[in-house]
């Protein structure tokens, strides 16, 4: 069965410390990716997705970036992190072309200090 | 674009009680519709989907119809329980360069008393 990893699941960072999320999928191969915020009291923003390897589309125009190393590896970062990073961030995988539907990881929650 | 608008929270029920969250949608093409639920502290399970219109889909006691007509996809339960209590998302499948992407409401966050 397919499985989805995130870590770490809290995080709390100073203002302007780098960031690295990371997310893997188990069980599947060639999959979409997507990275999610949610922030407090908002819904569910996606920031970006990633059909392939090295293959990015951002969603938002922001100080976070994503890079997918690995076809099972999806990975957001930020160099300085802003107070409004704050969030919940979550990891989703979709079988590409194939269905429609998202499955979730367990999330990382952020708070930046 | 596509959009997604769900009925505003808080929703408090009591045990047994008949929920409906209502979710409408508008979208340029024929989307797939979803609901998903967020319990506190996790990441979002998928509770149901319906791909086409007069679909209905159902588990776990919840179901959902869509509907073309009024471009509607209400989740109901005919009995809350306790366990019930958490966010519950309405979204569309928009497909763009090959991945679907997903649009959600903002949720609606159901509490269940004893």
């Amino acid at each position: 069965s397919q499985t989805i990893h995130q870590w770490p699941a809290t995080l709390v960072q100073p203002v302007g410390s780098p960031l690295s999320l990371e997310c893997t999928v188990e069980g599947t191969s060639n999959p979409n990716l997507y990275w999610y915020r949610q922030a407090a009291g908002r819904g569910l923003q996606l920031l970006f997705y990633s059909v392939g390897i090295g293959q990015i589309s951002s969603e938002v125009p922001q100080n976070l970036s994503a890079s997918r190393p690995q076809d099972r590896q999806f990975i957001l970062s930020s160099k300085k992190l802003l107070l409004s990073d704050s969030g919940f961030y979550l990891c989703a995988w979709s079988v590409r072309g194939s269905t429609d539907t998202q499955y979730f990881g367990p999330g990382t929650r952020l708070t930046v200090l | 674009g596509d959009s997604v608008t769900q009925m505003e929270g808080p929703v408090t029920l009591s045990e047994e009680a008949f929920l409906t969250i209502n979710c409408t949608y508008t979208a340029t093409g024929y989307p797939s519709l979803f609901w998903y639920v967020q319990y506190p502290g996790e990441g979002l399970q998928l509770l149901l989907k319906a791909t086409k219109a007069d679909d209905k889909g159902s588990n776990k006691g919840f179901e959902a119809t869509y509907r073309k007509e009024t471009t509607s996809f209400h989740l109901e339960k005919g009995s809350v329980q306790v366990s019930d209590s958490a966010v519950y998302f309405c979204a569309l499948s928009e497909s763009q360069g090959g991945s679907e992407k997903l649009v959600f409401g903002k949720g609606t966050k159901l509490t269940v008393n004893p």
